[in-house]
């Protein structure tokens, strides 16, 4: 089964903490994982792919297939930060984008 | 440049009403479409995909129907909206070539059935 879990409902940090939020998936053969976001009173937006191995932001996020898990970190949160954030993963028919339900992120001064 | 476009953005309708939510793109040809309900505590939640005029695939058996009359235009419907159609829900496109997978997603339409 095609699966997405994000554990955290919500997450809060103060201002220059570490931020992670968890993703771990179910699927058979080689996965397309995506993290999107959506802040407030904006469109939810692509934030990185694992597949581009980019740092957007700050965040970054490494595929590991071991423990099935595509943690997205940032070594020092802003407040501009906070956000909704999807964990989201390509389906076995490469059609359709399967969402974890989402973190709230809330950073703090 | 594509864009898309939803709309109304708020919609506050009675139980038993129909409904009907339209979502346009433009600047691109041929993209697979899609309508999304956001729902606190359930995240996001796939309804119905689009991969050309006329083919729907649902993802959810629900009160929802979808329809795809034009290359760019997907509606989504309703005969009779149920109390528990009320939510957020979204409209997205998906990329081509190097941006395949990404989908890009509408400003939404907030739904309040009473």
């Amino acid at each position: 089964a095609q699966r997405v879990t994000q554990p955290e409902k919500l997450l809060s940090v103060f201002k220059g903490a570490p931020v992670e939020l968890k993703c771990n998936y179910s699927y058979s053969g080689s996965p397309e994982l995506f993290w999107y976001v959506q802040y407030s009173r904006q469109r939810l937006q692509l934030l990185l792919r694992h597949i581009s191995r980019e740092s957007i932001k700050g965040f970054t996020a490494d595929l590991n297939k071991g423990e099935t898990s595509f943690h997205l970190k940032k070594p020092f949160a802003q407040e501009e930060d906070s956000a909704m954030y999807y964990c989201a993963l390509r389906d076995q028919a490469g059609t359709a984008l399967i969402f974890g339900k989402g973190t709230t992120l809330s950073v703090s001064s | 440049s594509q864009t898309i476009h939803q709309w109304p953005a708020t919609l506050v309708q009675p139980v038993g009403s129909p409904l009907s939510l339209e979502c346009t793109v433009e600047g691109t040809s041929n993209p697979n479409l899609y309508w999304y309900r956001q729902a606190a505590g359930r995240g996001l939640q796939l309804l119905f995909y689009s991969v050309g005029i006329g083919q729907i695939s649902s993802e959810v058996p629900q009160n929802l129907s979808a329809s795809r009359p034009q290359d760019r235009q997907f509606i989504l419907s309703s005969k009779k909206l149920l109390l528990s159609d009320s939510g957020f829900y979204l409209c997205a496109w998906g990329g081509t070539g190097l941006a395949k997978n990404i989908q890009y997603f509408g400003a939404g339409t907030r739904l309040s059935v009473l």
